[in-house]
């Protein structure tokens, strides 16, 4: 199994309030991926990473901010956490490589995040 | 923009009852086609990677293949442990993003 460990891996919190999720890695990959899982919505690409301090933003990124100071941590946080931000939380990495190579993606456990 | 669209929503076979899933795709230059597999409560779990129309890959009782539009995954004689959600996602020439389909939520009943 690919080293990749997500915490928390629950949390409850109230709306406002601030929640960083972390997610570190210990195989060394390029890529990181933060995505939302949500019923009826599927996989969502929140943010994502192609290096230490090198972000960009997914397809639902409002109200996220990710931080990578270190190749093997990926930061998430909800600067102040809504109730549509309600969903667990999938932290993915990849050895994607530019040209032709592809790299299948690793997920972590997941983390499950409430805001009341 | 890539989509990628997965049917049936809900399957529930009896074992041994083949059958397969769908994953239809459009992607601006494909670089890849990814099959999950997610059991409940846990991070999706790698399967497959198809590149080309006409690829074919099998593990054990799960064969994927590949159209220039489609995917399908077949799933033989299948039992109960292999009941899951099954996750499709392209992965285009020009991007580094994975476009997720919804899933196939199959149940295998004994």
């Amino acid at each position: 199994d690919a080293g990749i460990t997500q915490s928390p891996r629950h949390k409850v919190t109230e709306t406002g309030t601030p929640v960083t999720l972390r997610c570190h890695q210990t195989e060394n990959h390029r890529y990181m991926y933060w995505y939302r899982q949500d019923p009826g919505h599927g996989l969502r690409l929140i943010h994502y990473s192609y290096g230490v301090k090198d972000t960009d933003k997914g397809e639902v990124s409002d109200g996220y901010s990710v931080s990578r100071s270190k190749t093997e941590d990926f930061l998430l946080t909800l600067e102040s956490a809504t109730s549509s931000q309600t969903s667990v939380y999938f932290c993915a990495i990849s050895d994607l490589l530019a040209g032709n190579n592809t790299g299948e993606l690793f997920f972590g456990e997941g983390s499950r995040l409430t805001v009341l | 923009e890539d989509q990628v669209t997965q049917s049936p929503e809900a399957l529930r076979l009896q074992e041994g009852e083949s059958s397969s899933l769908n994953c239809s795709y459009t992607v601006s230059g494909l670089r890849g086609l990814f099959w999950y597999r997610q059991d409940p409560g846990k991070g999706p779990e790698f399967l497959f990677t198809l590149y080309s129309a006409g690829e074919e890959k099998e593990k054990e009782r799960l064969k994927a293949t590949l159209t220039k539009k489609e995917s399908f995954l077949h799933i033989t004689a299948p039992k109960p442990e292999d009941s899951a959600t099954y996750l499709c996602a392209v992965l285009n020439h020009y991007g580094q993003n994975f476009v997720f389909g919804p899933g196939t939520r199959l149940s295998v009943l004994p």
